[in-house]
């Protein structure tokens, strides 16, 4: 148990569904994560949310869209993605600024597939 | 733009013996973190290191920081089966709030 409860945990969807991710922390954090972990690929931050407002968005296609209502929960909007989209999408949480040694804590992320 | 290397990004190992993985990394940095992952599930944070010379250990895990070489290493100590998985770097630029992971290091333990 990490604290940030991802669902769903499998998803799959057609090219041309429109489907959401959900996150959820316990821990009290005030910055929260969405990362995409591809094959063969590096785990790439997709966006940030300190405090519900969003301060990096690495060059992510429109048809990803955050929304962060509040300090605890974390959506991914997903709407006409294609086959490169299916991957692991993986939510964290973390205190910033950051204090001693605390890490960024990780949801089990959802296993996204892209029919 | 902060690049991060592991390497090597596959090892197989024999149980008992002795390894070590290297994170680069090319920009200045305050805090570096160790990350294992086990297939299909969630990363869990390993080690914190904060400052040059930083050295911490967990069990057979031991993982230190040179911020003047921008290097850490994770050495392995008479490797069991159990510690099989992908361990990941991850560094965060000064001031930046955000993390870079490097490709991961996929390990393999064999009695």
């Amino acid at each position: 148990e990490t604290g940030v409860t991802q669902t769903p945990r499998h998803l799959v969807m057609g090219m041309t569904n429109k489907k959401s991710l959900k996150c959820e922390q316990h821990l009290g954090h005030n910055a929260m994560y969405w990362y995409k972990q591809s094959a063969k690929k590096p785990l790439e931050l997709m966006f940030v949310y300190n405090f519900k407002e969003q301060t990096e968005n690495n060059s992510v296609p429109s048809r990803f869209s955050p929304e962060c209502p509040n300090s605890s929960h974390l959506f991914l909007h997903l709407h006409t993605l294609q086959p490169e989209d299916s991957a692991l999408y993986l939510c964290a949480s973390s205190q910033v600024p950051r204090q001693g040694n605390q890490p960024q804590h990780f949801g089990d992320g959802t296993r996204l597939s892209i029919l | 733009e902060l690049k991060v290397e592991q390497n090597p990004l596959f090892l197989s190992m024999q149980e008992g013996k002795n390894y070590t993985i290297y994170c680069n990394y090319s920009t200045t940095s305050d805090r570096l973190y160790w990350y294992r992952q086990d297939p299909g599930k969630s990363l869990e944070s390993l080690f914190v290191l904060l400052s040059n010379g930083a050295v911490k250990q967990e069990g057979r895990l031991m993982a230190s920081l040179d911020t003047k070489a921008r290097l850490s290493t994770l050495h392995i100590t008479a490797a069991v089966h159990d510690l099989s998985a992908t361990y990941f770097c991850a560094v965060e630029e000064t001031n930046a709030g955000k993390s870079t992971f490097g490709d991961g290091t996929t390990l393999t333990v064999k009695p």
